[in-house]
């Protein structure tokens, strides 16, 4: 299995651009998880979906995040407008039952 | 400049010898717990984890511990390689919080070849 696969890798942006950020969960399993890891706070939850459903969406930071999985094998975290402070390491999860969960390798986003 | 962020306990070891890490948490109604590692410009990796109706478990060259009554958890690296030096998580789940884990800060562990 290829794991948790997210694109791109790395993203640098101006500041007021729209950045979308791409996940491919692990065939198979029913939960994805989009976290954001700061020096300053650490690794945060900001939304879980189960079955393509969003569940939990209380860790999105405002409306300037959404999120969406149109289907099993793919969800996109977007951010409009992006602001320098949205600069993070983004990394996508999933799992087959919602409590062991796998990491992607993440995303590093700049926003200039 | 100055530094701002977590500051995050540390850990050096000389290769060969064990290491341990420890994770203290705060819900009593925690039930589920799991140990990650994340190396450098990686996502955290899963190791091992553990459910609140044990207090031990064994991996591969990895043990959890898990101490209910103090609400402390502990990850135990045996022969500690310097491939093992990372960051590593704790992360928990109440039993209410469905789906949602709690990390903790994150340890580094620094290995000496």
């Amino acid at each position: 299995d290829a794991g948790v696969i997210q694109s791109p890798r790395h993203e640098v942006t101006e500041m007021g651009q729209e950045v979308t950020l791409r996940c491919k969960p692990i065939s198979g399993h029913d939960y994805l998880f989009w976290y954001r890891q700061t020096m300053m706070r650490g690794l945060e939850l900001l939304i879980y979906f189960n079955n393509n459903v969003p569940i939990d969406d209380s860790g999105m930071p405002e409306d300037r995040f959404s999120a969406k999985m149109p289907n099993a094998s793919f969800s996109t975290l977007k951010i409009q407008p992006s602001e320098p402070r949205d600069s993070a390491v983004y990394f996508c999860a999933s799992s087959l039952v919602p409590d062991t969960q796998y990491f992607g390798p993440g995303t590093r986003l700049t926003v200039l | 400049g100055e530094s701002v962020g977590l500051h995050l306990p540390t850990l050096s070891v000389q290769e060969g010898d064990n290491s341990i890490i420890n994770c203290a948490y705060s819900n009593s109604a925690s039930d589920y717990f799991i140990w990650y590692k994340q190396e450098s410009g990686k996502g955290p990796q899963f190791i091992i984890d553990i459910r609140s109706n044990m207090d031990k478990r064994q991996g591969q060259r990895v043990t959890v511990l898990l101490n209910k009554t103090v609400k402390h958890l502990s990850l135990q690296i045996a022969a500690t390689q310097p491939g093992d030096s990372a960051v590593y998580f704790c992360a928990g789940k109440g039993g209410t919080s469905y789906g949602k884990l709690t990390f903790g800060q994150g340890t580094i562990l620094t290995v000496h070849p």
